[in-house]
Order: C-alpha cells, then structure tokens, then sequence
C-alpha cells in the first residue's frame, strides 16, 4: 500500500498569514494526489486534485504543487473559513490512501 | 445540486450484519463511480470500497474483502454496503462519495451515518 506522511498534524496561524501543509508518498503517484477540507456539520469538500488543479469553486488563495513523493498545498491571505483540517489522498493505486490529516486553527 | 444521504446506520453487536444505504441525487447516477469511506472516531479518513458505474467492478480494502458488499441500484440512483461479520474495529462514520469520471478521487461526499460495533 502507499503509505501518505502528512505534516504536520497541528496548525496555528492567524487570518491573513499564509501557511503550507505537506503531503509525502511512500513511492512515485505522479501527480494522482487530492486534497480536501473537513469542517464539522459539512461535506468533505473536495480542493484540488492532480496535484496542482483547483477544483471548481475553490479560491484562488489555495494551492498545490509536487509530483512524485512530495506535495504541499498551501493556503495564502488566510480567511477565517479556511480553519479546518485538511487531508491528502492518492489515487494513482488501489487501496485507495489518505494522510493522517492537519488540523489547521486560529492563532 | 448534487446530494448524497447515507442512511441505516446504528448500533450492531459484533459478529451481526448492516446494510448501509446511499441516495443520490442531483447527478445521473448511473454515470458515476461511487466509493464508501469512513473514519473511525478520533480518526483519519479511510477508503472502504469502490464501484464502477454499471457495477461490474468493485474494488475493497483488504481488512473488508470477504466481510462487506458493495452494490447500486441504478434505477433507485441508490448505493448500498453490507456489512457482515461486523467487528469492533468496524466502528466508524461512514461516507458515500462520488468519483469523478474516470478518476479515483472524490468530487462529491455525503455527510456520513454513524456505525457503532458493540456489546
């Protein structure tokens, strides 16, 4: 199975800061990496996919860049709605994996 | 707007079966790969099972080939897993998911139900 690493696990920013979350597989995906939002009393909300596109309906203020191993999605001019966790997931094999998760709170 | 709405959810002894279920609307659901996910409390995400849209694939993690079916109805627009030989480490919420086209990840998801093995 492709084990996903993602770090780190907890988040503290401000509004307006921006910060980065990363997303490392245990071999080669190519670009098969999402990443999606879990806010509490909401669907899981679906980012980016492809490594680098954004969803549609996705602010521009988000991000993702990497191919291979390494990922990161990056949130820049944090706005108080992006406080949540985030996890990674690839799809390039079956079992389908996700990371671990990363909280993201308010400073 | 597309809608997912899992249902059938509850408590369970361990050993005893489940059925889970999954309307969809919004979409045609005959056109679309659906996938179970779940995550057990305090938890990270979990891929469970995923169907192709005629239901002539399915594909399962190891830790549930033998023990849960995935199925669909596509005049019904519904997605179903049974869930037999139910074990402790079973227990989680559990979601109903879309795939988007041709790809393995996840455009759409349900607001999960809750599945508790116990006791």
């Amino acid at each position: 199975d492709v084990q996903m690493t993602q770090s780190p696990s907890y988040l503290a920013a401000s509004p307006g800061e921006s910060v980065s979350i990363s997303c490392k597989a245990s071999k080669s995906i190519s670009n098969n990496l999402a990443w999606y939002q879990e806010k509490p009393g909401k669907a899981n909300k679906l980012l980016i996919h492809s490594g680098s596109t954004l969803q549609s309906g996705t602010p521009s203020r988000f991000s993702g860049s990497g191919s291979g191993t390494d990922f990161t999605l990056t949130i820049r001019s944090l706005e108080s709605e992006d406080f949540a966790v985030y996890y990674c997931q690839q799809y390039n094999e079956y079992p389908l994996t996700f990371g671990s998760g990363t909280k993201l709170e308010i400073k | 707007e597309v809608q997912l709405v899992e249902s059938g959810g509850g408590l369970v002894q361990p050993g005893r079966s489940l059925k889970l279920s999954c309307a969809a609307s919004g979409f045609t659901f005959s056109d679309y790969n659906m996938a179970w996910v779940r995550q057990a409390p305090k938890k990270g995400l979990e891929w469970v099972a995923t169907i192709s849209y005629d239901g002539s694939s399915t594909y399962y993690r190891d830790s549930v080939k033998g023990r849960f079916t995935i199925s669909r109805d596509n005049a019904k627009s519904t997605l179903y897993l049974q869930m037999d030989s139910l074990r402790s480490e079973d227990t989680a919420t559990y979601y109903c998911a879309r795939h988007l086209g041709a790809s393995w990840y996840f455009d759409y998801w349900g607001q999960g139900v809750m599945v508790t093995v116990s006791s």
